[in-house]
């Protein structure tokens, strides 16, 4: 099984509500990510997780708080977000964690903040 | 700092005609080159990833990409392009500190019939 699963595939929020994006993957990698990504643009790093431990976070605004219940799960709480937030959200997973590993992308989950 | 370029931001190929897409890199020592493509919508897949050792790489959907360390150029081909490989492609490259990717702008490929 090489799949990533993300949900929910598409989330619209007002900017006062609190929601969360989760990631599952079951290939018994130990490094999951989140990216972001706007339209017509590379993938941005948000965060990595390395063994269920926070080993990089992009000066990402506090409105996004990551957690990592366990090495299958991964999930983005959002909350106070801006209309400019307004993006594909998309979850990875690598054997181990680094840039030598291939990643394995989830569908992405497309979330518009009004 | 790692860079990476792609110089087409869009392609138009005829279906059936050959492709190459353009990456060049930056970087000091040895480095660890991806191919990604991603269909509208969707999350991205591995279409071949060069570490070391032969220069010339095979991937999957009839992919090959060539490293040549002199000119820093991680080039994508195919023979015969099919109407399904419309997407965006991306070349990236592992950072140095070994802890992330580094995208390129991407390439949009229309295929023409």
């Amino acid at each position: 099984d090489t799949e990533v699963t993300q949900t929910p595939k598409h989330l619209v929020m007002g900017m006062t509500n609190k929601k969360s994006l989760k990631c599952e993957q079951h290939m018994g990698h130990r490094a999951m990510y989140w990216y972001k990504q706007k339209a017509k643009k590379p993938p941005e790093l948000m965060f990595v997780y390395s063994y269920e431990k926070l080993s990089i976070n992009e000066s990402v605004p506090s409105r996004f708080s990551p957690e990592c219940p366990n090495s299958s799960l991964l999930n983005l709480h959002l909350h106070a977000l801006q209309p400019e937030d307004s993006a594909l959200y998309l979850c990875a997973s690598s054997p181990l964690a680094g840039s030598t590993d291939t990643q394995y992308f989830g569908p992405g989950t497309r979330l518009t903040v009004l | 700092a790692q860079s990476v370029t792609q110089p087409d931001i869009h392609i138009t190929v005829s279906e059936g005609a050959s492709l190459e897409l353009r990456c060049n890199y930056s970087y000091g020592a040895t480095p660890y080159l991806f191919w990604y493509v991603q269909s509208p919508g969707q999350g991205l897949q591995l279409l071949l990833k060069y570490f070391s050792g032969d220069t010339l790489v095979q991937g999957i959907k009839g992919f090959e990409a060539e490293f040549k360390r002199s000119q820093s150029s991680f080039n994508l081909r195919k023979p015969s392009v099919h109407w399904s490989d419309a997407a965006e492609y991306f070349c990236a490259v592992g950072n140095q500190a070994g802890t992330a990717l580094i995208f390129g702008k991407g390439t949009t490929l229309s295929v023409s019939s």
